[in-house]
Formats: C-alpha cells, sequence, structure tokens
C-alpha cells in the first residue's frame, strides 16, 4: 500500500489566479498521477507525473494551464494555471501497485473557483 | 472514447436492507475492474480488483461479481449500515498505464 498526503484540502480562490497542489508519498514511486473530478462527472485523469522527464498529458489538458512538477520519486505538485469558475473541481493524487493497477489516492484537495 | 457506465447515479437504502449496483464496460481487451469506495473528504479506497471473467470476491458485507464477456460487474452489498455511505466507483484497466473510471453510484443508508 501507500500513504499519500496532500495540500491544501480545500481552497477557494478568485477567478484568473493560480494554485499549486502538492502531493506526498510515503515511499519511492516510479510514476504518480493527477485526477480531477468535476461536479457531476467522472474521475478523469489529467496527467501522469514522470521523475526526470515531462509529464504525459491526457487528451483536453495541456501543460500551460496544468503545469507539473515532479523533483523526487516521492513528491509532485500540479499548478492550476489562470483558473475559472469551470476548474472548480476535487484534485487528487495517486500512485499505482501491481500488475493489475491498483490505485492508493490522496484525499483530495476540493477548490472552489470564484 | 471508452465508455465506462455505472447505474443507478444514486441510491438510497434502508439500514439493514441489501443492494447492488452496476457497472458496465466495453468486453474487447479487457485486463482488469476496479471498484473504490470514496467516502466524502477521505481517499478513495480501494475494494477489489478483478481480472478473470466469473470471478467473485468478497470482504464483509460487500462482494463483487465480474462478466467479462457480456461486460459488467455487480458489486453487492448484505445488511446496510450507515458506514456504507459513500460513493463507489468502477474503473476499467485495459493496460496503457491509466484507469478509466465511471461517474459512481452515490450510496446513502438511511437509519
Amino acid at each position: 500500500s501507500a500513504v499519500i498526503s496532500q495540500k491544501p484540502s480545500r481552497d477557494i480562490c478568485q477567478r484568473g489566479t493560480s494554485l499549486t497542489i502538492q502531493c506526498q508519498v510515503d515511499s519511492q514511486v516510479t510514476m504518480m498521477f493527477w485526477y480531477r473530478q468535476q461536479p457531476g462527472q467522472s474521475l478523469t485523469l489529467i496527467a501522469t507525473a514522470n521523475q526526470g522527464s515531462e509529464a504525459t498529458y491526457e487528451s483536453g489538458f495541456v501543460i500551460d494551464k496544468f503545469p507539473i512538477s515532479r523533483p523526487n520519486l516521492t513528491f509532485s505538485t500540479l499548478t492550476v494555471s489562470n483558473m475559472s469558475p469551470e476548474d472548480s473541481s476535487i484534485y487528487l493524487c495517486s500512485v499505482a501497485r501491481g500488475a493489475s493497477y491498483e490505485q492508493y489516492f490522496g484525499p483530495g484537495t476540493r477548490l472552489t473557483v470564484t | 472514447i471508452l465508455n465506462v457506465e455505472q447505474s443507478p447515479q444514486s441510491l438510497h437504502v434502508q439500514e439493514g436492507d441489501s443492494t447492488n449496483f452496476t457497472c458496465s464496460f466495453p468486453s474487447s481487451n479487457f485486463y482488469a475492474l476496479h471498484w473504490y469506495r470514496w467516502e466524502t473528504a477521505k481517499s478513495p479506497e480501494a475494494l477489489f480488483v478483478m481480472t478473470l471473467n466469473g470471478d467473485e470476491k468478497k470482504k464483509g458485507r460487500i462482494s463483487a461479481t465480474l462478466n467479462t464477456k457480456e461486460g459488467y460487474s455487480y458489486l453487492y452489498i448484505k445488511g446496510s449500515q450507515p458506514e456504507d455511505s459513500a460513493t463507489y466507483l468502477c474503473a476499467l484497466f485495459q493496460g496503457a498505464q491509466k484507469l478509466v473510471f465511471g461517474q459512481g453510484t452515490r450510496l446513502t443508508i438511511n437509519p
């Protein structure tokens, strides 16, 4: 298993500003994942954070909007840039274990953009 | 686009009753089906990872079955308790290093 913490747990932000979310894992992992759940929607993968290389973004998500850092094997950050109300979501980081990719999640960051 | 469908979207059940809900997915190129429980303000927690057609898994009062040929999985809760109130997510793993999630079933247990 893995223990994952996220900061902040929640925030209310003004339109046009940026927020950086931190994710810390209690053990070294190769890949970390960032997800978003907009109200009433599925949990959707934003990107995979790879240590030592650029993050891999899913269709519909771009680096300018969601820059990701991965400075070491236990830590990653996701920035939500130039926020709009549509960015109001729960953001989760996770790691995967095992051949079937069982996911271990952080507690999430609940973001409200006004 | 891969579609994972869950039904119903929400469910209210009396304490002590049993309930079940469904996850449907495309049956081709199947690798694994995951079930998670997500309580408010907590981390989603893995319940089951199922890989074989006909798989049945059990954890206390919760069990799940898998039919990969017809593309569905059922999650059952026997004798619901208030602590079972949560959103239940299923997710499909087809390799390619990512999971595709359904929208979830929000379960509320009425005391």
